[in-house]
């Protein structure tokens, strides 16, 4: 089965920039979407086909895909924006999550 | 304003069995495929089953396929999850999650979650 991959957790200092990333065999060949999910909350869409934002999302997020690799990328880091974040593919007739990565803004 | 409300929830012995629903609002139901996702305590989402627009198609993830059943009622505009043979492994927070298509595929993402339901499978 296919899997995703994302290191379980990065640090970042207040607005500098973070990114994580989710590998996956030619996960450039796919579409990559991306979840925020805070503490006690529901996740929420940040990033969908591999570069666009939901309304309602700020510009400092953005995100790529190419090749074995797709990144989510936050500008200007904010205390706001610590949670933990999880990539998504289609692959095979199923939905395939990353195992997710815990953004610290130390 | 589009909604999600799961219910159903609860302890379960293992072996046992339990109905998720999950009523919609605010959209037009049958134009999206539904998804349930799972997170067990302190970890991440896992992917669990998918159902068409229409409802006839349906995906499962490995670990529940042939326990698990989605279905749909599209005049109730309500997504169901019945949860056979559970185990402790299936104890999770469950979420129904609107999908952005009305067939699964490779554009399928979630826009909208529902708050969750929780699941505990235990003696």
């Amino acid at each position: 089965s296919y899997e995703l991959t994302q290191p379980p957790s990065v640090s970042v200092s207040p607005g500098q920039t973070a990114s994580i990333t989710c590998s996956g065999d030619k996960l450039g060949d796919k579409y990559a979407h991306w979840y925020q999910q805070k503490p006690g909350q529901s996740p929420v869409l940040v990033i969908y086909q591999d570069r666009n934002r939901p309304s309602g999302i700020p510009e400092r997020v953005s995100g790529s895909n190419s090749g074995n690799t797709a990144t989510l990328t936050i500008s200007g880091t904010q205390a706001m924006d610590e949670a933990d974040y999880y990539c998504q593919a289609w692959d095979s007739s199923s939905v395939v999550f990353g195992g997710g990565t815990k953004l610290t803004v130390l | 304003e589009v909604q999600l409300l799961e219910s159903g929830g609860g302890l379960v012995q293992p072996g046992g069995s339990l109905r998720l629903p999950c009523a919609a609002s605010g959209f037009i139901f049958s134009s999206s495929a539904m998804n349930w996702v799972r997170q067990a305590p302190g970890k991440g989402l896992e992917w669990v089953s998918i159902i068409s627009g229409s409802g006839d198609r349906t995906y499962y993830a490995d670990s529940v396929k042939g326990r698990f059943t989605i279905s749909r009622d599209n005049s109730k505009n309500t997504v169901f999850l019945k949860m056979n043979s559970l185990r402790a492994e299936d104890t999770a927070v469950y979420y129904c999650a609107k999908d952005i298509v009305e067939e699964p595929g490779p554009g399928s993402r979630m826009d909208v979650w529902g708050k969750g339901t929780t699941v505990t499978v235990s003696s």
